[in-house]
């Protein structure tokens, strides 16, 4: 099975910030990885998916890339907003597997 | 503007079985094209899929639970449901129903559409 590695599990930055997120497959899944944002005590929400395409409604200061095993979400300017636990999850087969999660605080 | 809701009982005695329903409003499960799927979260932990079903039946599983699932779907009535034998205090988490577009591939696209989660506790 294939395994998705996050990191760090948990960051802290500054509003304004430049934030990355790192997720690894244990095995190249193309571009068949989501990302999503859950914030405290809600439901998660879809970001991104096939690693770098926005899902309509979320704030372009979002992307994402990748390809293979390697992928990243970044942040490009931090909101107060954008606290949040982000998961990534690999739909390469019909086994769907999450990350471990990140969870992103402001400093 | 498709939604879903979760239902069922928040408390199960261990070694009962864990039933709960998806109810689909806003669009029809029988029109095809998407898999239905059960997701849960434990207590401060991460997300952990369960499975998903098709309108015709077919269904796919975790390997990690699939001794103990069974999901199945009415269209009659538009919902999906989760059942979940055994069921002891590792199964309790909130579990949300989800849908994902089947792509050309027959694989599951990413879970665009959420429940509201409904907690279920483990307790006897």
């Amino acid at each position: 099975d294939i395994q998705m590695t996050q990191s760090p599990s948990s960051l802290s930055a500054s509003v304004g910030d430049r934030v990355t997120i790192t997720c690894r497959a244990s095995q190249g899944i193309s571009n068949y990885l989501a990302w999503y944002q859950q914030k405290p005590g809600k439901v998660p929400k879809l970001l991104i998916y096939a690693a770098s395409t926005l899902q309509s409604g979320v704030p372009s200061r979002f992307s994402g890339s990748g390809s293979g095993t390697d992928f990243t979400l970044t942040i490009s300017s931090l909101q107060p907003e954008d606290v949040a636990t982000y998961y990534c999850q690999k739909y390469n087969s019909a086994l769907l597997t999450f990350g471990g999660g990140t969870k992103v605080e402001i400093k | 503007q498709v939604q879903l809701q979760e239902s069922g009982p928040g408390l199960v005695k261990p070694s009962q079985t864990l039933s709960l329903t998806c109810t689909v409003s806003g669009g029809s499960i029988s029109s095809g094209g998407y898999y239905w799927s059960w997701i849960r979260q434990h207590p401060g932990k991460g997300l952990e899929w369960i499975g998903y079903i098709y309108y015709s039946g077919s269904t796919y599983y975790n390997p990690s639970l699939k001794s103990r699932v069974t999901i199945s779907v009415d269209t009659s009535k538009n919902q999906f449901s989760l059942k979940l034998s055994s069921v002891t205090a590792a199964d309790t988490a909130v579990y949300y129903c989800a849908r994902t577009e089947r792509l050309s591939s027959g694989y599951p696209d990413a879970f665009d559409i959420w429940g509201q989660g409904t907690m279920v506790t483990v307790s006897s």
